[in-house]
């Protein structure tokens, strides 16, 4: 069964737009990861945050925790056509160290 | 630094026939996961490892499914027999292990996909 929901399922941008993608979860969480997959290629680790943290920042990405609300978000900004992939979130319920993704958003980024 | 290796990347089979995926984590990484990754779909754990120990495989379809880690090191997930639902990229992923944080950040290999006709 797959805890985490990506919102929007897909999303089509122009390149230099900022894309935002939401993940909302059903369970208490140690962390949240966030993870990029492009066609082709393996799962990429983009970012974790922890359950005690409520925003979190590398490069161009900032991931929210709003632990009340069970949700998080991931804000790429100015994007790239080279960001387009599928954002998948996961959750680590910290009892066994297991993670659990979400379906995923399809970014498409247009040059 | 080498990521992590599975074999083969593409495979066809008939169904009831044998089938097995092969994983080489990252080295000194002592957690190992396999995952299942339906079209449309994020990956599904279906079995860990702890060095040569499997701590979690309750999401692991036991009646054709198999795996081991006999060294610790790399890893053999089969399928035997395999049914047309088995369609699906297979995933390895590593980790550092039971280190304080290690488990966070996973490392994923680039997938085996399974056709089964």
């Amino acid at each position: 069964s797959q805890q985490g929901e990506e919102d929007p399922q897909a999303l089509s941008i122009q390149e230099g737009e900022n894309a935002t993608m939401n993940c909302s979860y059903k369970t208490s969480i140690n962390n949240l990861q966030w993870y990029r997959q492009n066609s082709g290629r393996g799962l990429v680790h983009l970012i974790l945050i922890r359950s005690n943290e409520r925003e979190k920042h590398s490069g161009r990405l900032r991931v929210t925790l709003d632990t009340s609300k069970k949700s998080s978000s991931l804000l790429i900004t100015a994007s790239r056509a080279a960001d387009t992939a599928s954002y998948f979130c996961a959750t680590d319920g910290g009892s066994n160290y297991k993670l659990t993704f979400g379906k995923g958003t399809l970014l498409t980024v247009n040059p | 630094e080498a990521g992590v290796v599975q074999s083969p990347r593409y495979k066809i089979i008939e169904k009831k026939q044998p089938v097995a995926f092969w994983c080489n984590p990252i080295s000194g990484h002592n957690t190992l996961y396999w995952y299942l990754q339906n079209l449309g779909q994020g990956p599904e754990l279906l079995i860990r490892y702890e060095n040569e120990e499997a701590v979690d495989d309750s999401q692991l379809p036991k009646d054709r499914f198999s795996a081991e880690r006999l060294k610790g090191v790399d890893s053999t997930l089969k399928i035997q027999p395999a049914e047309l639902g088995d369609s699906a990229v297979y995933l390895c992923a590593s980790s550092l292990g039971d280190l304080a944080g290690a488990h966070d950040e996973q490392f994923f290999g680039p997938g085996t996909r399974l056709t089964v006709l």
